[in-house]
């Protein structure tokens, strides 16, 4: 079936760098799109959404772009900081939200002093 | 504002038990919906209870099963457990705003073991 999934699953940078975490998804009728932050112990976090209509959304310190053309999402941490660490995971919904939130795999993101 | 809390943190079980797990949403959610989460096959959705009424449902057997009280706190119960319950379930609520199943905010939800 139609998922959405991560590029890779784990992603190591140093501190104060920017890092970028990428997803893939397939289901073109999807129409919102989420990225959560998950650490060890804890619930998903939600850190920032878009929607179709957009293109790019800022958040702080962090920034959603999404090209639809080829389906592609991106979570971009800027100044990466040892808080960051965390598994990170992107969810879509299509169809007005009816079959809940379609996760990715999750990229653990390592921060490297 | 407080935020989602499940109880218990950690259950453990034994296979053909049954288990009910609890979640109070935050204050004045009236959505709630409740995740699987396994190593092997991540989160997925199980289903979304909106004014005690469940509004949608994943791919999951009969065996698991919710409700949702006048109060907005919400119960799910996994009968007969097989080994493959064992995982994270995660209850989320969000605003009345929003469509279903956007604008989530989980809980540190309840570690299940199945032995």
């Amino acid at each position: 079936g139609e998922s959405v999934g991560l590029h890779l699953p784990t992603l190591s940078v140093q501190e104060g760098d920017n890092s970028i975490i990428n997803c893939a998804y397939s289901n073109s009728a999807s129409d919102y799109f989420i990225w959560y932050k998950q650490e060890s112990g804890k619930g998903p976090q939600f850190i920032i959404d878009i929607r179709s209509n957009m293109d790019k959304r800022q958040g702080q310190r962090v920034t959603v772009l999404l090209n639809k053309t080829v389906k592609h999402l991106s979570l971009q941490i800027a100044a990466t900081q040892p808080g960051d660490s965390a598994v990170y995971f992107c969810a879509e919904i299509s169809g007005g939200g009816a079959d809940g939130l379609t996760f990715g795999k999750g990229t653990h993101l390592i921060i490297q002093p | 504002k407080a935020g989602v809390t499940q109880t218990p943190r950690y259950l453990i079980k034994t296979r053909g038990q049954q288990v009910t797990l609890s979640c109070s949403p935050i204050s004045g959610h009236r959505s709630v919906s409740w995740y699987q989460q396994t190593p092997g096959q991540g989160l997925q959705f199980l289903f979304e209870y909106f004014s005690e009424t469940q509004r949608n449902k994943g791919n999951f057997p009969g065996r698991f099963s919710g409700r949702q009280f006048s109060n907005s706190r919400s119960e799910m119960n996994v009968s007969t457990l097989e080994l493959g319950d064992s995982a994270l379930y995660l209850c989320a609520s969000s605003p009345d705003r929003a469509r279903p199943n956007e604008k989530l905010f989980f809980g540190s939800g309840t570690q299940l073991s199945v032995l």
